[in-house]
């Protein structure tokens, strides 16, 4: 199974572009990488996924490495509410599940 | 359009006894996950459901087990409960199977197990 490395926090200044990162080397060619995060034991949250091609919602941008072994999430204008633990995930093939690792707490701060 | 939803929210059992905690899945969707979450710890992989059936498993004991309904909704079973079952339970739910497919995460069940 793909394993996913993060970096166990980080913090952001409100109002300023999160960025972070995510390593993932053993990714097989056809694993999708996602982004979930994680407010104060609510229920995971999704953000964005994507294979090879950066992608970019409502919510993220999530810029993928050409050799796709490393993602960066980026949060354009973080805000308070933003503070959360983000997991970065590799799908598991057929199997379809998630593995969930530690995760960034990312801490936003006025 | 109302999201996953999980019932009971929270729930305190005795140690030994059988507990079953439920699902319903966004409409339209036919996979449903289920995740424990022990406090300060990460969410580990306990079952995967899709179109009826189970369809992988995670790394725990039989008295671990669970069913899908016709109607896509699912229920969590756990049986002989421990103290170290305590913990968070989630469930989630996908549209299709297949590895292009975001899962959407209730809030989850607390079970305090004394």
């Amino acid at each position: 199974d793909a394993k996913t490395t993060q970096p166990p926090s980080m913090d952001c200044a409100e109002g300023r572009a999160a960025n972070l990162p995510c390593n993932h080397s053993t990714i097989s060619g056809n694993e999708y990488v996602y982004w979930y995060r994680q407010i104060h034991s609510q229920g995971p949250q999704y953000i964005i996924h994507g294979l090879k091609n950066n992608e970019t919602n409502e919510m993220a941008s999530l810029i993928i490495t050409e050799d796709r072994k490393s993602s960066t999430l980026i949060l354009p204008h973080a805000t308070l509410r933003d503070t959360a633990v983000y997991y970065c995930i590799v799908s598991i093939g057929a199997t379809n599940k998630l593995i969930f690792g530690t995760g960034t707490l990312l801490a936003v701060q006025p | 359009e109302a999201g996953v939803t999980q019932s009971p929210t929270h729930l305190i059992k005795t140690r030994g006894q059988q507990v079953t905690l439920r699902c319903s899945p966004i409409s339209g969707h036919t996979s449903v996950y289920w995740y424990q979450q022990a406090l300060g710890l990460g969410l580990q992989f306990l079952l995967w459901y899709d179109e009826g059936e189970e369809r992988n498993r995670g790394n725990f004991p039989p008295r671990f087990s669970g069913r899908q309904f016709p109607n896509y909704s699912s229920e969590l079973n756990v049986n002989a409960l421990e103290l170290e079952d305590s913990a968070l339970y989630l469930c989630a739910s996908s549209l299709r199977t297949g590895m292009d497919t975001e899962a959407f995460f209730g809030q989850g069940t607390r079970l305090t197990v004394v």
